[in-house]
């Protein structure tokens, strides 16, 4: 049972460059999110998922998209990346329980745009 | 106004020391609660839900009080492996689970 896992752990780019950050998990549950962390910040949240096939904006979406085709996997795609976006990003996956919210993290992207 | 507010610290306290944390939060209807902690450069960790009527794990003791929006973490006998940072997080219990983060506090606990 290996939780929430986030590929790749690191990476850079230069601006204008695109990409794509996987996340996968395997405990079946029903919400996904995708949160970045800039240094000394908590976290904020990108977009999120309740469901497969489903996907919503959060709180700092702009420059972003997202897909969740498959239940277990909630991608994340920089389209032409900009120095702002420079950041840890996590993912998240939360039980779709009534009153239980815990998420739980994968271990995070070290993103780099130079 | 920040809908989570913490106290960011830092806190630098001996082994041993008992420790708190308090936590704000603006919305009113809010549900459900929580502290998580994240270790440097790592991802957070579910510490512990905080109920209404309070609730203990081992050392640690987390307390909400929903009339002056505010919850609060205690840490008795400090360990060195405590040094983390202490996230509150605030949840609506509506709108797909959508969390809020406070920014943190950040505690180091020296020998």
């Amino acid at each position: 049972n290996a939780g929430v896992t986030q590929t790749p752990k690191f990476r850079v780019l230069k601006t204008g460059q695109s990409m794509t950050l996987l996340c996968a998990q395997d405990m079946n549950h029903e919400y996904m999110y995708w949160y970045r962390q800039d240094p000394g910040m908590g976290l904020r949240l990108i977009h999120y998922s309740v469901g497969e096939g489903t996907t919503a904006k959060g709180e700092v979406p702009d420059g972003y998209n997202v897909s969740r085709l498959k239940k277990q996997n909630f991608l994340l795609g920089l389209e032409s990346a900009a120095p702002s976006q420079t950041s840890v990003y996590f993912c998240a996956s939360s039980p779709a329980l009534a009153g239980s919210y815990e998420q739980y993290f994968g271990p995070g992207t070290r993103l780099t745009v130079t | 106004r920040k809908e989570v507010e913490q106290d960011p610290g830092p806190f630098n306290v001996p082994e041993g020391a008992t420790v708190a944390f308090n936590c704000t939060y603006s919305n009113s209807a809010s549900q459900s609660f929580f502290w998580y902690r994240q270790d440097c450069r790592k991802e957070p960790k579910l510490l512990m839900s905080v109920y209404s009527s309070g609730n203990e794990d081992g050392r640690f003791t987390a307390q909400l009080n929903r009339a002056s929006q505010y919850i609060s973490l205690l840490i008795r006998d400090s360990k060195l492996s405590d040094s983390a940072t202490y996230l509150c997080v605030v949840n609506m219990g509506t709108n797909a689970g959508k969390s809020t983060f406070g920014d943190g506090t950040t505690l180091t606990v020296k020998p």
